[in-house]
């Protein structure tokens, strides 16, 4: 099993749909979340970070399920600028704090 | 501001030669990342250091593959010799801080093709 697991998508919702990701991860330790969102053909770029009680930044809500070990990031009214993949990131616990990096959700918003 | 640096943004070269791959992280950053992404694979960590230190280089796939950072402005990734598997995105990233919760920043990338 993947240490970060995600639907690889591709996710393709109209302009305007509300769409949700998931991602599990495998170490009940780990203690820092993130999401990052890659452009086609650049780097990926840090979305927001997810606090255990969940946070939002605009239109992106990330909440993070520890019991389940999963978090989620919804987008509202998505707009065609949020076509790209949305990667999930995982801090591990411990000396080694090196960030596992789940393969990526795709999303295209159409018009 | 500057955000970190890479070069070079291509790079093509026959199977067996060195690839050398160059790294300026954001001035002021501590932690340095050198990350390689595939379809497959996608990112994996290749190796990080800490003030100009290597912390963790677990990710380095074989012996042909070496990591410096001789000062706090520069890293290198070295390739000798290269095999068309290491064709790939490599990434370098670099962070505030020294305890990985800081947010990652990353260059541009280099495209390796290895013929």
């Amino acid at each position: 099993r993947k240490e970060v697991e995600q639907d690889p998508g591709p996710f393709n919702v109209p302009e305007g749909a509300t769409v949700a990701f998931n991602c599990t991860y495998s170490n009940s330790a780990s203690q820092s979340f993130f999401w990052y969102r890659q452009d086609c053909r650049k780097e990926p770029k840090l979305l927001m970070s997810v606090y255990s009680s969940g946070n939002e930044d605009g239109r992106f809500t990330a909440q993070l399920n520890r019991a389940s070990q999963y978090i989620s990031l919804l987008i509202r009214d998505s707009k065609l600028s949020d076509s790209a993949t949305y990667l999930c990131v995982v801090r591990n616990a411990g000396n080694n704090r090196k960030l596992i990096w789940g393969l990526g959700t795709s999303l295209a918003v159409n018009p | 501001d500057a955000g970190v640096i890479q070069s070079p943004r291509h790079e093509v070269t026959e199977m067996g030669q060195e690839v050398t791959l160059r790294c300026k992280p954001i001035s002021g950053h501590n932690s340095l990342f050198w990350y390689r992404q595939t379809m497959m694979r996608g990112l994996e960590l290749l190796i990080y250091f800490n003030n100009n230190v290597p912390i963790d280089d677990s990710g380095m796939p074989e012996d042909r593959f070496s990591a410096k950072m001789p000062n706090a402005s520069f890293s290198t990734l070295k390739i000798q010799p290269s095999e068309p598997r290491d064709s790939a995105v490599y990434f370098c990233a670099s962070s505030a801080g020294t305890n990985g919760g800081q947010p990652q920043h990353f260059g541009d990338g280099t495209r390796l093709s290895i013929l």
